[in-house]
């Protein structure tokens, strides 16, 4: 079964506006990871998150995690047209050396 | 820009035939990954290599094959197409040690359709 599921699994803002997807996982972790998908293309590395960090910035992205519920979100603030695409999160099982990824939070950001 | 390579970007073939698809990289990446991904978006491992002549089977069972003779190329085999085969196809690669730190670089994929 999927280690990630991403949920919503679409999101529709207008421009300027935070979106915030959430990712669910069903083992323990060594780490999480996000990643964007524009249309047909391959996916690109945003952050990473250890275990044992609850908060991570980058520029806009703002990342949490809680292990106790096994769930991360994503922030984006101030959300540009630009930043239309899907987002994965994905996730190594402990004791494991691949990683898993989720099912993928379509957002469109409406200019 | 991401330093690996996948060709073709689309494919269209007849049932039947073998296409061989081919992933590149100039990272010196050790860890090499092929993933399959569905119209509904989920991404499935089907294979992975940790090395030259490394090569292992991912969580989706899939009729392809791997090889990895060289660091850099890590391609993936149909000997008969079918139309079920008919997804986008991801490769990946990672540096040993560091894809905790680094993540995954992808390539942009090939989009195989069997008809």
């Amino acid at each position: 079964s999927q280690q990630g599921e991403e949920d919503p699994q679409a999101l529709s803002i207008q421009e300027g506006e935070n979106a915030t997807m959430n990712c669910s996982y069903k083992t323990s972790i060594n780490n999480l990871q996000w990643y964007r998908q524009n249309s047909g293309r391959g996916l690109v590395h945003l952050i990473l998150i250890r275990s044992n960090e609850r908060e991570k910035h980058s520029g806009r992205l703002r990342v949490t995690l809680d292990t106790s519920k096994k769930s991360s979100s994503l922030l984006i603030t101030a959300s540009r047209a630009a930043d239309t695409a899907s987002y994965f999160c994905a996730t190594d099982a402990t004791g494991t050396y691949k990683y898993i990824f989720g099912t993928g939070t379509r957002l469109k950001v409406l200019a | 820009e991401a330093d690996i390579y996948q060709t073709p970007r689309y494919l269209v073939i007849g049932t039947g035939k073998k296409i061989t698809l081919e992933c590149s990289q100039t990272m010196g990446h050790d860890k090499m990954y092929w993933y399959q991904q569905d119209p509904g978006m989920e991404l499935h491992l089907i294979h992975y290599s940790y090395g030259v002549n490394s090569t292992e089977k991912g969580d989706l069972s899939s009729e392809s094959t791997v090889s990895r003779i060289r660091t850099e190329h890590f391609p993936l085999t149909l000997e008969s197409a079918r139309p079920s085969h008919t997804s986008q196809y991801l490769c990946a690669s990672s540096e040993l040690g560091l894809d905790r730190v680094h993540g995954y670089t992808f390539g942009s994929g090939t989009r195989l359709t069997v008809v």
